[in-house]
């Protein structure tokens, strides 16, 4: 089991629906970021936050919106969808930013958008 | 620009055998870190193993060892007595940016292992 956990697994939406990955970690980790997996390829980063402030936007479009309610919680709104968005959705927490501590990762959400 | 580089896109080894995947890295950094992360097919990333440049011995953990060649800016992952459990994508990552200002990770494109009975 790991310490970062994402819900839910799995999650099929149309390209008009509104919906939201959810993560949360108590291991009292300050920073948090999102990735999007595409098949067969690493991670690529989408957003950071540092002391819930956002810290970097990595030009995700804004169907994509997160938000950082507390230390222990990352959401990511999503909006408007298209079908190139079906991926997998990681989300991970770290000691700070920049720290050497290695960043955890939930188990993913896999998105795919009809 | 830092980069990643895994030549490697898929291994077989046979169980209890010994495997090294291979990572080269490019910085100007003086202070970096390196880290190797297993992705099984169910999807979850889990943290195997960290190297600092400035630490002089190879890192270990268990099964896992990083032999990081400095000069060669490699770093690779030996995993010893390979087991079926194993079998997954491997990628190897970098902490980004001069004294860790970013924090961020780039990761390498990747290597699939596979082991054999």
């Amino acid at each position: 089991d790991t310490e970062v956990t994402q819900t839910p697994k799995h999650l099929v939406m149309g390209m008009t629906n509104k919906k939201s990955l959810k993560c949360e970690q108590h291991m009292g980790h300050r920073a948090m970021y999102w990735y999007k997996q595409k098949a067969k390829k690493p991670p690529e980063l989408m957003f950071v936050y540092s002391y819930e402030k956002l810290s970097i936007n990595e030009s995700v479009p804004s169907r994509f919106s997160p938000e950082c309610p507390n230390s222990s919680l990352l959401n990511l709104h999503l909006h408007a969808l298209q079908p190139e968005d079906s991926a997998l959705y990681l989300c991970a927490s770290s000691h700070r930013q920049t720290s050497n501590q290695p960043q955890h990762f939930g188990d993913g959400t896999r998105l795919s958008i009809l | 620009a830092q980069k990643i580089t895994q030549t490697q896109p898929g291994m077989f080894v046979q169980e209890k055998e010994a495997v090294t995947l291979d990572c080269t890295y490019d910085t100007s950094d003086q202070s970096y870190g390196l880290f190797w992360y297993k992705q099984p097919s169910s999807g979850e990333m889990i943290f195997l193993i960290y190297q600092g440049s400035y630490d002089e011995q190879n890192a270990t953990e268990g099964r896992y060892s990083l032999n990081f060649q400095k000069a060669r800016k490699s770093a690779n992952l030996v995993i010893s007595a390979s087991q079926l459990g194993d079998s997954a994508m491997y990628f190897c990552a970098m902490r980004e940016g001069p004294q860790g200002s970013q924090g961020n990770l780039i990761f390498g494109k990747g290597t699939k292992l596979s082991v054999k009975p």
